[in-house]
């Protein structure tokens, strides 16, 4: 089955410091993927849709700037979470949507996630 | 590691109850979500039941867990066309440590007939 991979899976930084956490797609090409973030004991929240060759589209509240969102080939986005504060310790998960293959049913699949801890 | 299995689809008939299953295998799972997707968007929560409860109900929408079988679905009631989506079972697990995971299914396509 499709597999998509996250890394790092866990990293711990320096506030003031600007992390990437990268997403791909190990076996099939992904034209949209999604970038999510779970707050601790709570339900995950969409933060952008990262399109192939297009800017991301961010959900309102999300601060662009501070969440810089890349996605440069069919098979990897990656998000960059700048000037990180602990406020912005989560869990961030990505997905990869396979392309349409006929009918309407576009499969999606989820990264492990990565766990950022901000000092 | 965590597993989460869901039916790839489901097709109903308008004005019919859907019934949506999941199974899962983590024995630590605290909470219990299910996502809606419409096409071309992003996950929207549609509700979420606590492990150590048996059954929610919120309008159209009931979910059941049996955590004996390991066994979660949501039943929609009166199904219209707008509930045309895909369903994504998604359980959050203690890693311990202070740390909580999320392991989704694959997504159980629901397809409304007239």
């Amino acid at each position: 089955g499709a597999v998509v991979s996250q890394h790092p899976s866990r990293v711990i930084c320096k506030s003031g410091t600007s992390v990437k956490i990268e997403c791909r797609s190990l076996d099939f090409q992904a034209t949209t993927m999604f970038w999510y973030r779970q707050f601790p004991k709570q339900s995950l929240m969409l933060m952008a849709t990262s399109n192939e060759g297009s800017k991301a589209t961010y959900e309102q509240g999300v601060e662009k700037d501070k969440f810089l969102i890349n996605h440069a080939s069919l098979t990897l986005s990656t998000l960059t979470v700048t000037s990180a504060h602990p406020e912005d310790s989560s869990f961030y998960i990505c997905s990869a949507r396979l392309p349409p293959r006929g009918g309407t049913y576009n499969e999606q699949f989820f990264g492990p996630g990565t766990r950022l801890t901000v000092l | 590691g965590e597993d989460v299995e869901q039916s790839l689809f489901l097709s109903v008939r308008e004005g019919d109850s859907s019934v949506i299953n999941c199974t899962y295998t983590d024995s630590s799972s605290t909470y219990l979500y299910w996502y809606k997707q419409e096409p071309g968007a992003g996950l929207q929560l549609l509700t979420y039941i606590f492990s150590n409860m048996d059954m929610k109900q919120d309008q159209r929408l009931t979910v059941l867990l049996n955590k004996k079988d390991k066994h979660l679905s949501l039943r929609i009631a009166d199904t219209q066309t707008g509930d045309s989506a895909i369903y994504f079972c998604a359980e959050m697990w203690d890693s311990g440590g202070g740390a909580d995971g999320l392991t989704f299914g694959k997504g159980t396509h629901l397809i409304i007939q007239p």
